[in-house]
């Protein structure tokens, strides 16, 4: 079955970084594209953008450019989201799903478990 | 503010009807995925496309659209379906995938 299993919870000081992966398996990992999704303590799901995993093209949202790099391992069959000069704000639930197309629309249809990602002095 | 708007909270008593909804211009040309999340986990898709449900989703679930408005109905609630739901879809320039702000759906 397809299973998407992302590293445990990081806790980090205001101006490093974070490298969170997210392994797929149980599935061809190239076929279908990997999307990150944000979710702040007690707010909604934030669409960040995606990686073509063919190609290793990304997309990203507004709001996630500059400090959001999005990479690939595909011998590992591994997505990567990595996001630097960390901030308060910057805490929150990271969630990888894979994308599927139909009916000329994007969907999710399988998730990781999701990354809580602290930013604390 | 989202380019989707969803009601923050619903209720419905237990083995009612009840419908979320989602209103955004996108929709007029794009039809919006539900996603289901409960309090601790990952969100789970529950309707894609016209009204299509993945495997393990009960057929309780429907979803359709209606001009800049897309809904999710549920037919006969049950305790286990309290839980936050999500619309997506394109965004207005339709290269991009919006969420709506969720609903807290409780059974009552």
């Amino acid at each position: 079955q397809v299973q998407l299993v992302q590293s445990g919870s990081e806790l980090k000081k205001p101006g490093a970084s974070v490298k969170v992966s997210c392994k797929a398996s149980g599935y061809t990992f190239t076929t279908y594209a990997m999307t990150w999704v944000r979710q702040a303590p007690g707010q909604g799901l934030e669409w960040m953008g995606w990686i073509n995993t063919n190609t290793g093209n990304p997309t990203f949202a507004q709001g996630f450019t500059g400090r959001f790099v999005f990479s690939l391992d595909t011998s590992v069959s591994t997505a990567y989201l990595q996001i630097s000069s960390l901030k308060a704000e910057d805490t929150a639930v990271y969630y990888c799903a894979r994308v599927r197309f139909y009916d000329s629309m994007w969907h999710f249809d399988s998730w990781g478990q999701g990354t809580l990602v602290t930013v604390s002095s | 503010s989202s380019e989707l708007t969803q009601d923050p909270a619903v209720s419905v008593a237990l083995g009612q009807t009840v419908r979320i909804t989602c209103q955004g211009d996108s929709l007029r040309n794009y039809y919006a995925t539900w996603y289901q999340q409960k309090p601790g986990q990952a969100p789970v898709l529950v309707i894609y496309g016209k009204n299509n449900r993945p495997s393990g989703i009960p057929d309780r679930f429907s979803g359709s659209n209606s001009g800049n408005t897309a809904s999710l109905t549920i037919t006969g609630a049950q305790a286990e379906d309290e839980a936050d739901y999500y619309c997506n879809s394109r965004d207005r320039s339709g290269d991009l995938v919006v969420f709506g702000g969720g609903t807290k759906l409780t059974v009552l």
